[in-house]
């Protein structure tokens, strides 16, 4: 239950393109959905996060949409770019101070 | 733009070693945690640190595990007797209060390589 699923594990595109990196969980208890976006060598860092009480966030070229009944959420990257190739991590948390992370995408934009 | 400053980058140890992995959290930062990353895999939180004492840990936080803020300054996490599984990237984090969506921010990692 505690168990966030992430899908898919590689993703490559060419740039310009659109990724779109899915989620699901199973504990409606979630309460806030952060993002990170984690390069080689460094530790991650917040992209961009949801609440469950908005179907859709939006920052520069980063959107995630969010299904609440579905449980499931996606971040979609407008024009991709090379810069953006990293691993991405959905992640949740449920009222406390512990993060529960996705098992990440390794995402590999192409020139 | 402050940073959770971990130290070292790499450490190896033999099987049966002690090691202490040292991170400096955000000055004004009163929630620590440790998260560790077994290669290729996800994120896994270890424990979380708030006035002096553990506020949460997970199941892989066993007795073999301790961590301790020395001063006012450092964040330590020690692992007593490391196995070959203990092999993987352990990162600090630091927010300001104890909800996530407050300036949540993790360091970069210290690569534990257990032989």
């Amino acid at each position: 239950q505690q168990q966030v699923k992430q899908s898919p594990q590689s993703l490559i595109v060419q740039k310009g393109g659109i990724p779109i990196i899915n989620c699901a969980y199973e504990n409606t208890a979630f309460d806030y959905f952060p993002w990170y976006q984690q390069f080689p060598g460094k530790g991650p860092a917040l992209l961009i996060a949801i609440r469950p009480d908005v179907s859709e966030k939006k920052e520069g070229r980063f959107t995630i949409s969010f299904n609440k009944s579905a449980k499931q959420l996606s971040l979609h990257i407008m024009d991709s770019q090379p810069g953006d190739s990293a691993t991405y991590f959905c992640a949740a948390v449920n009222a406390g101070t512990a993060l529960i992370f996705g098992k990440g995408t390794t995402l590999s934009v192409s020139s | 733009e402050p940073e959770v400053t971990q130290t070292p980058s790499h450490q190896v140890t033999q099987m049966g070693q002690e090691v202490i992995l040292r991170c400096v959290p955000i000055s004004n930062h009163l929630y620590f945690y440790w998260y560790r990353q077994i290669l290729g895999q996800k994120v896994e939180f270890l424990v979380s640190f708030y006035n002096n004492e553990i506020s949460e840990k997970s199941e892989i936080f066993d007795d073999q595990f301790s961590v301790e803020r020395p001063d006012g300054s450092n964040f330590t996490l020690k692992i007593r007797s490391t196995k070959l599984e203990d092999s993987a990237m352990y990162f600090c984090a630091s927010s300001e209060s104890g909800q996530v969506n407050y300036g949540y921010t993790f360091g970069s990692g210290t690569r534990l390589t257990v032989v």
